[in-house]
Order: structure tokens, then C-alpha cells, then sequence
């Protein structure tokens, strides 16, 4: 089975100053792929940032990036000089090989807020 | 470009009514289709996936079912809603899109609200 946690219900920043969310997940799968996701008050989902099992090195994607900690599971989300606009829940998710990477599983969700 | 568009955007249903939401996608072929549902304040739920037309994999057993009529085409419905379906759906879909990442691309969600 896949589990996907997040356990901050609510983050708080201030503008621009960095903030992590964390996400940590639980698989038997040696391969599987990590995504976060953003989704504003609107509801459109919107996808930041990717890490493979097997990548060597975090991803980065502009102000994202994740902090990927293979021996612990966990898969933090670092957003550097917060922006106003980046108010919304994050969603960390993963998807395994042995389903052929065909399902995503979400976590509950981090909603941040960020104040000037 | 790839796009998603699902519809209707916001519906109040009767508990006993039927219903049906649409997706449609754009910019792609075969796709793989999702049905998400979130609760309030909740995480995104996985109710079927489809890897063709007529393929559907149901993730959670319940009265809400869904059909794939066409390659770019996906439809969730239900004969009788309950008070318990509310929530705001979303279509999503993973293709030839995005390089090799397999992000899911998603629509722009329809909130349904059973009475």
C-alpha cells in the first residue's frame, strides 16, 4: 500500500522569507515518483515540482524546490522568497511503478499563508 | 497545447437525483483520465481512472460510476446522489504531456453540492 502524510494542516510566512512543507510517504516500491501540487482558492490544481526514487540530486523548479530524503521517506517542499501569490494548499503525491506509475495518491494537504 | 475542460463549474443536486459531469480533453491522444474527488478541507480522493475507451478502474466502491465513450471523453455519474457526494470533483488527465515526469494535468473542477 502507499501512504502519502502531511501533517501541518496550516503554514504561516511572511513575505519573502523561505518556508518548508513537509510531506513524508510510506511504500515498499523501490521505484516511484514524488510530485507537488498547488491549488489556489480558484481549485485548479497546478503541478510545481517532480522527484524520481532514483534521482540523485533534489529537484529544483525556480522558487521551489524539494528536499528529497530517501531514508527517512520524505519529500519536503521548500518554497524560497514567499510571495503573496503563493497563498493556496499544497498537495504532496506519488505514484509507483507497480501500479505502472498509472494512479496518484494525495496527501490531506498544507494550506499556507503568506502575510506581508 | 494540452487542456482540460470540465463541466458544469458549479451544480446544487436534490439527494435522490442524477447526475452526470463531463471532461473533455485537448491537445492530446490516448490520454489517461482520472475522477478526483476532495472533500472540504480535505485531499484529493481517486474514484476511477481509465487507460482507453471503455476501460475503467473504480478505486473506491460506491453509487458513482464512470464511462470513457470517446478517446478524449470521460463522464462520472450517478442514478441516486447522496448528501455524502458533495464536494468539489476534478477531472485529470496524463498523456503525451509534460516529458517524462507523468504529471497529471487537471481540470478546473466542478463543486457539487447535494441537498
Amino acid at each position: 500500500a502507499q501512504k502519502i502524510t502531511q501533517t501541518q494542516p496550516g503554514m504561516f510566512v511572511q513575505e519573502k522569507e523561505a518556508v518548508t512543507l513537509d510531506c513524508t510517504y510510506d511504500t515498499s516500491d523501490p521505484s516511484y515518483g514524488l510530485f507537488w501540487y498547488k491549488q489556489p482558492s480558484s481549485g485548479e490544481m497546478i503541478f510545481l515540482i517532480y522527484q524520481g526514487s532514483y534521482d540523485q540530486q533534489n529537484a529544483t523548479e525556480g522558487r521551489y524546490s524539494l528536499n528529497f530524503q530517501k531514508a527517512r521517506k520524505s519529500a519536503n517542499l521548500v518554497i524560497s522568497a514567499s510571495q503573496l501569490g503563493d497563498s493556496a494548499m499544497y498537495f504532496c503525491a506519488m505514484s509507483l511503478m507497480n501500479t505502472g506509475f498509472q494512479k496518484l495518491v494525495f496527501g490531506t494537504g498544507t494550506r499556507l499563508l503568506v502575510s506581508p | 497545447s494540452q487542456t482540460i475542460h470540465q463541466w458544469p463549474a458549479t451544480l446544487v443536486q436534490p439527494v435522490g437525483s442524477p447526475l452526470s459531469l463531463e471532461c473533455t480533453v485537448e491537445g492530446t491522444s490516448n490520454p489517461n483520465l482520472y475522477w478526483y474527488r476532495q472533500a472540504a478541507g480535505r485531499g484529493l480522493q481517486l474514484l476511477f481512472y481509465s487507460v482507453g475507451i471503455g476501460q475503467i478502474s473504480s478505486e473506491v466502491p460506491q453509487n458513482l460510476s464512470a464511462s470513457r465513450p470517446q478517446d478524449r471523453q470521460f463522464i462520472l455519474s450517478s442514478k441516486k446522489l447522496l448528501l455524502s457526494d458533495s464536494g468539489f470533483y476534478l477531472c485529470a488527465g496524463r498523456g503525451q504531456w509534460g516529458g517524462s515526469t507523468g504529471e497529471l494535468f487537471f481540470g478546473e473542477g466542478s463543486r457539487l453540492t447535494v441537498l
